[in-house]
């Protein structure tokens, strides 16, 4: 069955400190990928997708993501964080076969000290 | 335009009864998928709804189940509830119903159940 590994679950880093969360899916065919976020007390919302073209995408707040096909991984990446990043970061992996289905990763909840 | 709108926000359930939860999708998504969120599984597909079809169905029971309305609109039923039960329940809705490109898919605010 496909699935999306993250790979830490709780994350503590400092301001400015880089952040990389990491995100493996298992599908061999052809996948949107998506990293979502959410918020203290507020509803997911996307990050950033990748759909096809430059597999290095840019999303909102610094946020980026690289796709490596060869490694089944979109790994997220923000080279400075903020207090304000605190929050769970789930990554996403949908594909089509006659119908549509997203499977997301446990998450990651991010803490960042101030 | 207005997000993906659920209802109700919160609700409080006893055991062995049954629930309903609602659900608008953004105005002009064909599909709706449903997920429970709790914080030991986290995010779990529940299914997903097209054109008034169910095309895909996570691992729950049959006590889950749901529905989808010729203007989109979806609900999703639970039965014979059980403490386990208690989660968050997220619906979300996207514009095409396969999964090419650019299927992206937008949240709502989620129902919180609780299960006494």
């Amino acid at each position: 069955a496909q699935s999306v590994s993250q790979h830490n679950h709780h994350v503590i880093l400092s301001e400015a400190a880089s952040l990389e969360l990491g995100c493996n899916y298992s599908y061999g065919g052809t996948v949107n990928l998506f990293w979502y976020v959410q918020y203290p007390g507020q509803h997911l919302q996307l990050l950033l997708k990748y759909f096809s073209g430059d597999p290095l995408v840019k999303g909102i707040k610094g946020f980026e993501a690289e796709f490596i096909k060869s490694k089944f991984s979109f790994n997220l990446r923000k080279p400075s964080v903020q207090w304000s990043d605190t929050a769970e970061y789930f990554c996403a992996v949908s594909w089509g076969n006659g119908g549509f289905k997203t499977i997301f990763g446990a998450g990651t909840r991010l803490f960042v000290k101030a | 335009k207005a997000g993906v709108t659920q209802t109700p926000r919160y609700l409080i359930k006893t055991r062995g009864q049954q629930v309903t939860l609602s659900c608008s999708p953004i105005s002009g998504h064909r599909s709706v998928s449903w997920y429970q969120q709790t914080p030991g599984q986290g995010l779990q597909f529940l299914f997903e709804y097209f054109s008034e079809t169910q095309r895909n169905k996570g691992n729950f029971p049959g006590r889950f189940s749901g529905r989808q309305f010729s203007n989109s609109r979806s609900e999703m039923n639970v039965s014979t509830l059980e403490l386990g039960d208690s989660a968050l329940y997220l619906c979300a809705s996207s514009l095409y119903g396969t999964g090419s490109s650019g299927n992206t898919i937008y949240f709502g605010e989620g129902s919180w159940l609780t299960v006494v």
